[in-house]
């Protein structure tokens, strides 16, 4: 069954630092992996997704990441933090049937000036 | 109006009332889904609707109960809630099949639910 886990349910750095939030997951058939971001009081925002064209994924709001198979992993950086970054960020998995997506629990990240 | 909106934004109701959540996308997609947000736990698919047809239940309680009457809205409707359903709701939706793989959700920004 397709899974994601995030390791680290919060994260703080200092702004202008870099940014990294760990994902790991596990699937049965080639994943579609996706990162969202959800700012308080508000649904959730896409921020890139990996569909096998290019293991290193570039998104919105300057993040990226990087689809390691040997790793399973597909960890979300962004090289200097922003006071606007600091939300919950939750990354997902494509559910075998293709029907829907399986979220990880979460990382909140902080970012202090 | 854009994207996906869910109203009401927050609701409060008693363990033996009625009500309903609503929510319409107007991005064209001809699949919806109701995932359940709870603190501390991952956000739970409950339903997903494909071409207004329910292709996915998981194992959601019966005092939940969908309706998708044409591609553009989905409804929640509850009845008899427990304390423990109290969470936000957050309908999505997606073109093409039900995420397709490849194809992501848009979210709306969610009812927040409190069962007293």
């Amino acid at each position: 069954a397709q899974s994601v886990t995030q390791l680290g349910s919060h994260v703080s750095v200092s702004e202008g630092a870099l940014v990294l939030l760990r994902c790991n997951y596990s699937s049965s058939v080639p994943p579609y992996l996706f990162w969202y971001v959800q700012y308080p009081n508000q649904g959730l925002q896409l921020l890139l997704k990996y569909t096998s064209a290019a293991t290193l994924v570039k998104g919105i709001n300057g993040f990226e990441a990087e689809f390691k198979k040997s790793e399973t992993s597909f960890h979300l950086t962004k090289p200097s933090a922003h006071m606007s970054d600091a939300a919950e960020y939750f990354c997902a998995v494509s559910n075998q049937a293709g029907t829907a997506l399986i979220f990880g629990k979460g990382t909140t990240l902080s970012v202090s000036s | 109006e854009t994207g996906v909106t869910q109203t009401p934004r927050h609701l409060v109701m008693g363990m033996t009332n009625k009500k309903s959540l609503k929510c319409e996308q107007h991005l064209g997609h001809n699949a919806m889904y109701w995932y359940k947000q709870s603190a501390k736990k991952p956000l739970e698919l409950m339903f997903v609707y494909s071409l207004e047809e329910r292709v996915e239940n998981n194992s959601v309680p019966s005092r939940f109960s969908p309706e998708c009457p044409n591609s553009s809205h989905l409804f929640l409707h509850l009845h008899t809630l427990q304390p423990e359903d109290s969470a936000l709701y957050l309908c999505a939706s997606s073109q093409d099949r039900p995420t397709g793989g490849n194809t992501e959700a848009f979210f709306g920004q969610g009812t927040r639910l409190t069962v007293v």
